[in-house]
């Protein structure tokens, strides 16, 4: 069965501190790949995702995320946070055998500290 | 409304009542999607659907749990006899294509606010 594992289940950083989450999928075929992130007392929301193409994606709000087929990784980066990032990440993955199912890693809490 | 409603937002029940959540998608969004989540997990998938149709519901963990979409837009979830195990978050999302792989701005999942179900 398809996975996604999240190392990092709570991250620290002061403001303007580089960020990478890292996120890895297991399923041997082709993927789409999604970062969500909730803010407090917000719904959950699309930062990115990785269709097909150029495997670094650029969102919202000065996130990107890299893909590497080869270390079936999906790794979210910004390099400079902001107080205003504390939130929590999502990595998510759907194939081709099971499009509609959103199969989503466990998280990762993003505090940043002023 | 702009966005996906789902009620109630909190709902508390007793074992072995019944519940019904409800999911209002986004006006026009063809495929709705439902999703738990318990405390320190991500999202877990277990239906959608596209217009009216069910179109897979092997995330439902047991015969306690239906799901229905009548006229292809609310849709309701109904858990029968809660156990206290059903606590968690409940999540619809909509989506205004049926394959979000056909990829494109459109091909996107909007969440609701979620239902926090409490089984006492």
């Amino acid at each position: 069965a398809q996975s996604v594992s999240q190392h990092n289940h709570h991250v620290i950083l002061s403001e303007a501190a580089s960020l990478e989450l890292g996120c890895n999928y297991s399923y041997g075929g082709t993927v789409n790949l999604f970062w969500y992130v909730q803010y407090p007392g917000q719904h959950l929301q699309l930062l990115l995702k990785y269709f097909s193409g150029d495997p670094l994606v650029k969102g919202i709000k000065g996130f990107e995320a890299e893909f590497i087929k080869s270390k079936f990784s999906f790794n979210l980066r910004k390099p400079s946070v902001q107080w205003s990032d504390t939130a929590e990440y999502f990595c998510a993955v759907t194939t081709y055998s099971s499009a509609s199912k959103i199969i989503f890693g466990s998280g990762t809490r993003l505090s940043i500290r002023p | 409304g702009a966005g996906v409603s789902q009620s109630p937002r909190y709902k508390v029940t007793k074992r072995g009542q019944d519940v019904a959540l409800r999911c209002d998608p986004i006006s026009g969004h063809v495929s709705l999607y439902w999703y738990r989540q318990a405390l320190g997990q991500g999202p877990e998938f277990l239906t959608y659907f596209n217009y009216e149709a069910q179109q897979d519901k092997s995330g439902l963990p047991n015969d306690r749990f239906s799901a229905e979409r009548p006229e292809g837009s609310i849709s309701t979830l109904t858990i029968q006899r809660t156990e206290q195990r059903d606590s968690a978050m409940y999540r619809c999302a909509s989506s205004p294509t049926r394959d979000i792989l056909a990829g494109g701005p459109s091909s996107e999942q909007f969440f609701g606010p979620g239902t926090r179900l409490t089984v006492l």
